[in-house]
């Protein structure tokens, strides 16, 4: 697996709105896509994920869209709630694991 | 199911002493482990890739002689911080792969501060 130890991008929404996070990806060969939700102090929780054959996966408020074309992923995440304010990442697999940089979202209230 | 585990879940300890982090799948046999290092409001770094009974995989500018992993069974890796210092003060979560697939379980980290 592979990942940047960079400052994360942030993004605010209101309460109750809909939240969009997006990732780009490199490797053409991954086939396998996960979102994971980490709050702080704690470790990575497994949210969605998508298989490259499917380009649209729903979750409870979230869904996920896979665009192969120009190697995006995002995740909606839907009526965002305060308890939705942590730090997301992208990871893509295939033969190898990658993390995406991640975004940081807060909720405010 | 899936579940992994770390402990201690935070520790502290004085400069130049050495520290050991246990992570362990706890309903599943995991081949490969993986040892992140995290600062805040950064993403997870990848400090090495473990392997049950063979060395671990180090990436490029992480000292294999300070940060020590063992993986001897199939369920339990270990990273040692050697000779601690300050600057090692982070937080540090594995995950672990269960045989056959290549999605990654996450342990809830360890906070290490290095006084």
């Amino acid at each position: 697996g592979e990942s940047v130890g960079l400052h994360l991008p942030t993004l605010s929404v209101q309460e109750g709105d809909n939240s969009i996070i997006n990732c780009a990806y490199s490797n053409s060969a991954s086939d396998y896509f996960i979102w994971y939700k980490q709050e702080s102090g704690k470790g990575p929780q497994f949210i969605i994920d998508i298989r490259s054959n499917m380009d649209k996966r729903q979750g409870q408020r979230v869904t996920v869209l896979l665009n192969k074309t120009v190697k995006h992923l995002s995740l909606q995440i839907a009526a965002t709630q305060p308890g939705d304010s942590a730090v997301y990442f992208c990871a893509e697999t295939g033969n190898q694991f990658y993390f995406g940089t991640g975004t940081s979202l807060t909720v405010i209230p | 199911g899936a579940v992994v585990s770390q402990h201690p879940s935070w520790v502290i300890c004085k400069s130049g002493t050495s520290v050991k982090i246990e992570c362990r799948s706890l309903d599943f046999q995991a081949t490969t482990m993986f040892w992140y290092r995290q600062f805040p409001k950064q993403s997870l770094m990848l400090m090495a890739t473990s392997n049950e009974g063979s060395k671990a995989t180090y990436e490029q500018g992480v000292e294999k002689d300070k940060f020590l992993i063992n993986h001897a069974s199939l369920t339990l890796s270990t990273l040692t911080v050697t000779s601690a210092h300050p600057e090692d003060s982070s937080f540090y979560i594995c995950s672990a792969t269960p045989s056959g697939s290549y999605e990654q379980f996450f342990g809830p980290g360890t906070r290490l501060t290095v006084l």
